[in-house]
């Protein structure tokens, strides 16, 4: 099973909202990672956790706000977002921090709307 | 300085015709290189990957690329293109360089196939 899996598929909040994005993995990964992707562009790092512990976090606004409770787990959780920050929210995991073997495994992404 | 560049953001070719999408890398070091493939709305597939060992890497779906230390390049081939494999194809990095063990994407190339 290599499948990371992303709730909720679309998402859609006023500024004044509180949300969450959920990621689940299945594969004994260590290393999760949240990245942002706006149309027609790459993804973008957002944090990345190796061992459920903050490894990177690539000066995110603070109305992002990551946890990983467990090793299977990673929510990111949103509070008084911008427009700007609508996109694909994509969660991945790798088997440990990305080294020459690990790649990673993509979700299929949250599609998030900020009106 | 950028670390990856993917030459052309649209690659344009008949079906049947060979695949080339262009990949070059800098870095002083060779990094791990990776392709990826994402079709709309999706999240993204790992094509193939190079970190080390022999240079012509065969992936996923008939594609393959070959590392070339010379040219800083991994450009990303298939022999005969299929309505299917139209999609938007990121090269990544990982530097092994530098202490960041995450994934620096490319700008992309969206492929269209024509029938």
């Amino acid at each position: 099973d290599t499948e990371v899996t992303q709730t909720p598929k679309h998402l859609v909040m006023g500024m004044t909202n509180k949300k969450s994005l959920k990621c689940e993995q299945h594969m004994g990964h260590r290393a999760m990672y949240w990245y942002k992707q706006k149309a027609k562009k790459p993804p973008e790092l957002m944090f990345v956790y190796s061992y459920e512990k903050l490894s990177i976090n690539e000066s995110v606004p603070s109305r992002f706000s990551p946890e990983c409770p467990n090793s299977s787990l990673l929510n990111l959780h949103l509070h008084a977002l911008q427009p700007e920050d609508s996109a694909l929210y994509l969660c991945a995991s790798s088997q440990q921090l990305a080294g020459s073997s690990y790649e990673q495994y993509f979700g299929p992404g949250t599609r998030l709307t900020v009106t | 300085a950028q670390s990856v560049t993917q030459l052309g953001s649209h690659v344009s070719v008949s079906e049947g015709a060979l695949v080339l999408l262009r990949c070059n890398y800098s870095s002083s070091v060779p990094p791990y290189l990776f392709w990826y493939v994402q079709y709309p709305n999706q999240g993204l597939q790992l094509l193939l990957k190079y970190t080390t060992g022999a240079t012509l890497v065969k992936g996923i779906n008939g594609f393959e690329a070959e590392f070339k230390k010379s040219e800083t390049s991994f450009h990303l081939t298939k022999p005969s293109a299929h309505m299917s494999d139209a999609a938007e194809y990121f090269c990544a990095v990982i530097l092994t360089d530098t202490g960041r063990r995450a994934l620096t994407f490319g700008s992309g190339t969206r492929l269209q196939v024509q029938p």
